[in-house]
């Protein structure tokens, strides 16, 4: 059981917007930055969002996230097949004095 | 380039150890915290642990505490996990990763495979 909440498969289709809810509690995302991880089949994770809403460089502006309060949501716009992936919510927890991360959201673009 | 690459992994018997690697290039190590992930067959992923850029603090997740040990050498630019007492959960694939100072993982390396079995 994750310290973070995701829903375990989300599904849109190709062109439209999909959103991704990781929920916490106080001790982890409310006190703390969130970031998102995509992970394609076989490969190791890649950073899409840092510090709630900021992108790297290499990541495209379809990609967003926001954060309020014990939650964080990471939004795709203009889906694409190539973003079917495992999606992964982590922050840090000033309870546990750890990093968390979500059980993690597999995407289907239909 | 920032390049992470661990080694180490390999299949090992319950009650064992093994210690595993990484080796960083590309960017001045001693300057960030790094973190070891890990990720079960089939499984998400799992924070492990994380030390600070000069070695003086270091954190766990509960189901390592007492049997893992995160270090890391800054002049050879490596980070290190030694893992005692094994157990068959502990089957994983082990990440290192650049911590940004801010609960981010910017940069990640592609694993090495840690398999707990007799």
């Amino acid at each position: 059981q994750s310290v973070l909440t995701q829903p375990p498969s989300v599904s849109a289709a190709p062109g439209q917007r999909v959103t991704i809810s990781c929920s916490g509690s106080s001790s982890n995302i409310g006190s703390n930055y969130v970031s998102w991880y995509q992970q394609l089949p076989g490969t190791a994770p890649k950073l899409l969002i840092y510090e709630n809403n900021k992108r790297p460089s290499w990541i495209p502006d379809r990609f967003s996230g926001s954060k309020s309060g014990t939650s964080a949501t990471l939004g795709i716009t203009g889906l694409q097949t190539g973003d079917e992936a495992d999606y992964y919510c982590g922050t840090g927890d000033s309870s546990l004095s750890a990093g968390v991360f979500g059980g993690g959201t597999k995407l289907t673009v239909l | 380039e920032v390049q992470l690459v661990e080694s180490g992994g390999g299949l090992v018997q319950p009650g064992g150890s093994l210690r595993l690697s990484c080796a960083a290039s590309g960017f001045t190590f001693s300057n960030y915290w790094m973190t070891w992930a890990r990720q079960a067959p089939g499984k998400g992923l799992e924070w492990v642990a994380n030390i600070k850029p000069d070695g003086s603090e270091t954190y766990y997740v509960d189901s390592v505490k007492g049997r893992f040990t995160i270090s890391r050498d800054n002049a050879k630019s490596s980070l290190y996990l030694q893992m005692n007492s094994l157990r068959a959960e502990d089957t994983a694939l082990y990440y290192c990763a650049r911590d940004h100072g801010s609960n981010s993982f910017h940069y990640w390396g592609q694993g090495t495979l840690v398999t707990v079995s007799s």
